[in-house]
């Protein structure tokens, strides 16, 4: 199965750019790398998506390196309410079925 | 407005007793998912529907039972079998099948415990 490593806490400042880094190397050609965050007791709240070029919507924006081996997700101005475990994850194909497989993720708090 | 619905937000239950835990989509997505969540860690996939009358087995399926009789249903059944059933449970969907392309949309969770 592809996997993701991610540190497992950041700290940012409010107002500052978070800046949240994976690894995927055993990513295949055509998986696409998901951002997810989960705020304490909610259910997971979807970020971004992309394959290979870089990403941008209204959340934040994604860079992916050109050999898909790692992926940054910036939020461009942190704010508290952006406290949260991100997720990095990327599709597993299996057979006919595919499934998308979460890691720990890292919990990165905003400071004041 | 369209999304799932997890029912109860928090369940308990004696051990030994069946529990089922109830999802619904009006997303009009395709396939559906459980995930397990435990505290200080990742989601586990425990079952997934990618079409009506059809589901797969996660990584951790075991004492576990779902059926997916309509699109819009993905009932869990934890079963006394499971041997740690007390955690926090998620349904998700997205809305195609054998897409790449295909956010997972998330339930606010049901949180069952065992005693």
């Amino acid at each position: 199965d592809a996997k993701t490593t991610q540190p497992t806490s950041m700290d940012c400042a409010e107002g500052r750019a978070a800046n949240l880094p994976c690894n995927h190397s055993t990513i295949s050609g055509n998986e696409y790398v998901y951002w997810y965050r989960q705020i304490h007791s909610q259910g997971p709240q979807y970020i971004i998506h992309g394959l290979k070029n870089n990403e941008t919507n209204e959340m934040a924006s994604l860079i992916i390196t050109e050999d898909r081996k790692s992926s940054t997700l910036i939020l461009p101005h942190a704010t508290l309410r952006d406290t949260a475990v991100y997720y990095c994850i990327v599709r597993v194909e299996k057979g006919s079925n595919y499934k998308l497989t979460f890691g720990k993720g890292t919990l990165l708090t905003v400071n004041p | 407005d369209g999304g799932i619905t997890q029912s109860p937000k928090y369940l308990f239950r004696k051990e030994g007793q069946n529990v089922t835990l109830s999802c619904e989509q009006n997303l009009n997505h395709d396939a559906m998912y459980w995930y397990r969540q435990d505290p200080g860690q990742g989601l586990r996939l425990i079952y997934y529907s990618q079409i009506v009358n059809d589901f797969q087995k996660g990584d951790i399926a075991e004492g576990y039972s779902v059926s997916r009789e309509k699109k819009e249903s993905f009932p869990l059944t934890v079963t006394s079998a499971q041997k740690n059933p007390t955690a926090f449970y998620l349904c998700a969907s997205s809305i195609r099948r054998s897409s790449y392309n295909s956010p997972l949309h998330f339930g606010n969770g049901t949180r069952l415990t065992v005693t």
